[in-house]
């Protein structure tokens, strides 16, 4: 079946520090690819999406892009702040009525 | 705009009381589902509905849950009776279609804590 795969956390950085998230999918055809961030106490939020191969989402400094030749979506930000401490989900819809997530990655952010 | 608004934000309660959450989804969005997060399983979807239909009730633990969703604007999520192993925080997502691009839209959450 469809699944996404996410790098273990925590992720551990200093301010302004460059941030990878590695995710990586399995999926037929060609799936829409989204990041959502979720803040302590709050629910999840989108944070990018992309629909199609190459296609570049971003906001708020990160970026992912859709590299169908490697089944990739990896979240990227060039100087992280205290503030992006949070856990990210890389999700996937293949088309259906669902969102498939992956396990999330906290990152933590220090000063 | 309003996001998708839960209630109560927290409930504390004991072993087999009943527990009702409820969720007002965004205007509009014709889809709802429920999630349940928790340390040792991470997100989990429990039941979604599609204009005010249960589509896929899978996910759902057990009978002791049940989910209803009378009218366009709000949806419950009920335990009864409620055990300790149901504590978690239980979401509320709503979207508008499905298919290619399109974002679920999550509220708050519902902590809650059975004793």
């Amino acid at each position: 079946g469809n699944s996404v795969t996410q790098m273990e956390g925590p992720v551990t950085l200093s301010e302004e520090a460059f941030l990878t998230i590695n995710c990586t999918y399995t999926a037929t055809g060609y799936p829409s690819l989204f990041w959502y961030v979720q803040y302590p106490g709050e629910g999840l939020q989108l944070l990018l999406k992309a629909t199609k191969a190459d296609d570049k989402g971003s906001n708020k400094g990160f970026e992912a892009t859709y590299r169908k030749e490697t089944t990739s979506f990896h979240l990227e930000k060039g100087s992280v702040q205290v503030s992006d401490s949070a856990v990210y989900f890389c999700a996937l819809n293949d088309g259906t009525d669902k969102l498939i997530f992956g396990t999330g990655t906290r990152l933590q952010v220090f000063p | 705009d309003a996001g998708v608004i839960q209630s109560p934000r927290h409930e504390v309660t004991e072993m087999g009381q009943e527990v009702t959450l409820r969720c007002k989804p965004i205007s509009g969005h014709d889809y709802l589902f429920w999630y349940r997060q928790t340390m040792m399983r991470g997100l989990e979807l429990l039941i979604y509905f599609n204009n005010n239909v249960p589509i896929d009730d899978s996910g759902m633990p057990e009978d002791r849950f049940s989910a209803k969703m009378p009218n366009a604007s709000f949806s419950t999520l009920k335990i009864q009776p409620s055990e300790p192993r149901d504590s978690a925080v239980y979401f509320c997502a709503s979207s508008f279609r499905q298919g290619a691009g399109q974002p679920q839209h999550f509220g708050d959450g519902t902590r809650l804590s059975i004793l």
